[in-house]
């Protein structure tokens, strides 16, 4: 079975321009969570997908992230524009069942610089 | 809400040598406990998890955790560790519901070096 696939998994971008990553979920998983996971940090959601539903956005800063999931399934995270304190590893989720007991199971991340 | 406190930024062991990483949580409500490992450039594995029972949970790798209610922790320990090992080990909670699902809050992790 495979894993959660993410891409790509380094960027580096100036400040101001735009950046996406891109969440490829394990096959029937509907849960899909974005994190942010600051150097030295622990992972922080970001937002939280049922299906195609964002059911918890309240963390994602909606001025400049946003965030979608069409048709259920792969996920993109974009950020526009970025700032030096986007520098971090963005990590995807997806989760095996309905309820917080069942293990989500985690991306290898999208580390992003931004100069 | 929860919260977690993960008490050691960085635990340094030499190898064969028994382990523990502390970790406390803080909730109003009743929480499911869980310990997850990262190994460089790599997402986290969960390593085991509390849900009820028995407050002694065995996961993968040898790793074993406690769950102490009355203080709140969730400790993780191994016996003998090993070389590979050395990674950054994550204590999470997330809020015990019975339907749907709650997102898991991470503590800030510790970094596991072990020395030959």
């Amino acid at each position: 079975e495979a894993g959660v696939v993410q891409s790509p998994r380094y960027k580096i971008i100036e400040k101001k321009q735009p950046v996406a990553f891109w969440c490829n979920p394990i096959s029937g998983h509907n849960t899909l969570y974005w994190y942010l996971q600051n150097l030295g940090q622990g992972p922080e959601l970001l937002i939280r997908y049922e299906n195609e539903e964002a059911v918890d956005d309240s963390q994602l800063p909606k001025d400049r992230f946003s965030a979608e999931r069409l048709k259920g399934v792969d996920s993109t995270l974009k950020i526009q524009p970025a700032e030096l304190g986007d520098s971090a590893v963005y990590l995807c989720a997806s989760r095996s069942g309905p309820s917080s007991y069942n293990e989500q199971f985690f991306g290898p991340g999208t580390r992003l610089t931004v100069l | 809400a929860q919260s977690v406190t993960q008490l050691d930024s960085q635990v340094p062991v030499f190898e064969e040598a028994p382990v523990e990483l502390r970790c406390n949580y803080s909730s109003s409500v009743s929480v499911y406990l869980f310990w997850y490992v990262q190994y460089p450039n790599q997402g986290l594995q969960l390593l085991l998890k509390y849900l009820s029972g028995s407050t002694l949970v065995k996961g993968i790798n040898g790793f074993e955790a406690e769950f102490n209610k009355s203080q709140t922790s969730f400790h993780l320990r191994k016996p003998s560790v090993h070389i590979s090992d050395t990674a950054e080990y994550f204590c999470a909670v997330s809020a015990r519901i019975i339907q749907g699902a709650q997102k898991l809050v991470f503590g800030q992790g510790t970094r596991l070096t072990i020395n030959p």
